[in-house]
């Protein structure tokens, strides 16, 4: 069975960090783009940041850049995203997901992450 | 990178057809065929419905369709079934190289 399981989420106050883990197993993520979006409780689905395969190219939302590193441990099957300087607005349940082509076919069941005082 | 246009809501009764809409930009929608959609049933994690303006993956079911004019893509539900209430999200490459979704419309099957 394909799983994809993020872990890492908590309430953390603002201006903290935290480290996002999304862990595959049934499939192998080394060959593939891997993506990590977001949803605000009771909101729409926002793009966060994707890398490549081997970990050298990553992309990031304006929102994000500059606070966000996402990174991979393909020798773990493992993808993660680093978060600094966190704000209120980042709260939302973080998913990751693989993507097959230009659709992203495999999805985690999320990690809520909460910033608050 | 502003969100993609979608309706809040499209509704329609079993078997009739609804199509939602998707209003992007010549920087996103209208430069690729990279365009994709996810259903959303409440909490549950999104489900890919079609990549690639109109490819379905295996195990979607045909009556999920999608297309694209210019700037606007779209997916078409036929024979609508009280299964497919969910929430709709469509989802662009953009000239950024980064990704956009939309705003997302709920499917109500009366």
């Amino acid at each position: 069975e394909v799983q994809l399981v993020e872990s890492g989420g908590d309430l953390v106050q603002p201006g903290g960090s935290l480290r996002l883990s999304c862990a595959a197993s049934g499939i192998t993520l080394s060959s593939y783009w891997m993506h990590w979006v977001r949803q605000a409780p009771g909101k729409g689905l926002v793009w966060v940041s994707r890398v490549n395969g081997d970990g050298t190219s990553t992309t990031y939302a304006d929102s994000v850049k500059g606070r966000f590193s996402i990174s991979r441990d393909n020798a773990k099957n493992t993808v993660y995203l680093q978060m600094n300087s966190l704000r209120a607005e980042d709260t939302a349940v973080y998913y990751c997901a693989r993507q097959n082509k230009y659709g992203n076919d495999y999805w985690g069941q999320g990690t809520l992450v909460t910033v608050s005082s | 990178q502003s969100a993609l246009t979608q309706p809040p809501s499209v509704s329609g009764s079993p078997g009739q057809s609804v199509t939602i809409s998707c209003i992007g930009t010549s920087s996103d929608v209208g430069s690729y065929d990279r365009v994709s959609w996810y259903q959303q049933p409440p909490d549950t994690a999104p489900k890919l419905m079609i990549y690639e303006v109109n490819n379905r993956p295996s195990g979607v079911p045909d009556r999920f369709s999608g297309s694209k004019s210019g700037n606007t893509a779209s997916l078409t539900i036929s024979g609508l079934q009280a299964e497919d209430e969910a929430d709709y999200y469509c989802s662009s490459y953009t000239s950024s190289g980064t990704y956009v979704f939309g705003t997302g419309t709920k499917v109500t099957v009366l």
